[in-house]
């Protein structure tokens, strides 16, 4: 079956840089939403969409923005990278208000390093 | 505000032993309740979910987990563990309505001991 599919697995930049990480939802899934997983830390939600509009915002500081496409994948994007935003990325993809049907799956992250 | 408490940080069990996992939740409404598994480094792995119906919920992995309204509770249970069992455990909540965020526990990090 297909899974939620994230780009690239790791990455790593440097302090000021921009990040850019791609998130591809399982087909027919019209939902996405990006966790921050720090060292040690539970997941941490950032944002979501539904339908290409944003449906919720979490923690998610002013340097990041995100967005989803006519596609429905979802591109989270970072500037001035710091060292604190080292940490793994998820992204899960669900299809909202389908009773059993409802039901985050994760892709497996992208583990960002900032150095 | 919904949240999930993870009470246990760490738990040690020996081999072959029972297991039991405690999630407690505040929710204003009927909660969806999710367990996840996560090895060291890797992503997270959905044990088992409830959403409604019967209250004993059966997962992968030989899991089950209980709902218990009363006690606004989910707690993971297994029979007997096995040495591959040892990672961090997620429990976490989410709305029953569209789009909605779920929100994780704090995590338990479990160990086997040979």
């Amino acid at each position: 079956a297909a899974g939620v599919i994230q780009s690239p697995r790791h990455l790593i930049k440097e302090k000021r840089e921009t990040a850019t990480l791609k998130c591809y939802p399982i087909p027919r899934h019209d939902t996405v939403y990006w966790y921050q997983q720090g060292p040690g830390q539970d997941p941490q939600f950032l944002i979501s969409f539904y339908e290409k509009m944003q449906s919720d915002k979490g923690s998610i500081p002013d340097r990041f923005s995100a967005q989803q496409f006519s596609d429905y994948h979802s591109e989270l994007n970072m500037s001035s990278l710091e060292l604190g935003d080292s940490a793994l990325y998820f992204c899960a993809s669900s299809i909202p208000g389908q009773g059993d049907n409802y039901g985050y799956t994760f892709g497996s992250g992208t583990r960002l390093t900032v150095v | 505000a919904q949240s999930v408490t993870q009470p246990d940080i760490h738990i040690t069990v020996s081999e072959g032993a029972s297991l039991e996992l405690r999630c407690n939740y505040s929710y204003g409404a009927t909660p969806y309740l999710f367990w996840y598994v996560q090895s060291p480094g890797q992503g997270l792995q959905l044990l088992l979910k409830y959403f409604s119906g019967d209250t004993l919920v059966q997962g992968i992995k030989g899991f089950e987990a209980e709902f218990k309204r009363s006690q606004s509770s989910f707690n993971l249970r297994k029979p007997s563990v096995h040495w591959s069992d040892a990672a961090e455990y997620f429990c976490a909540v989410g709305a029953k309505s569209s789009a909605s965020k779920i929100i994780f526990g704090s995590g338990t990090r479990l160990s086997i001991r040979p």
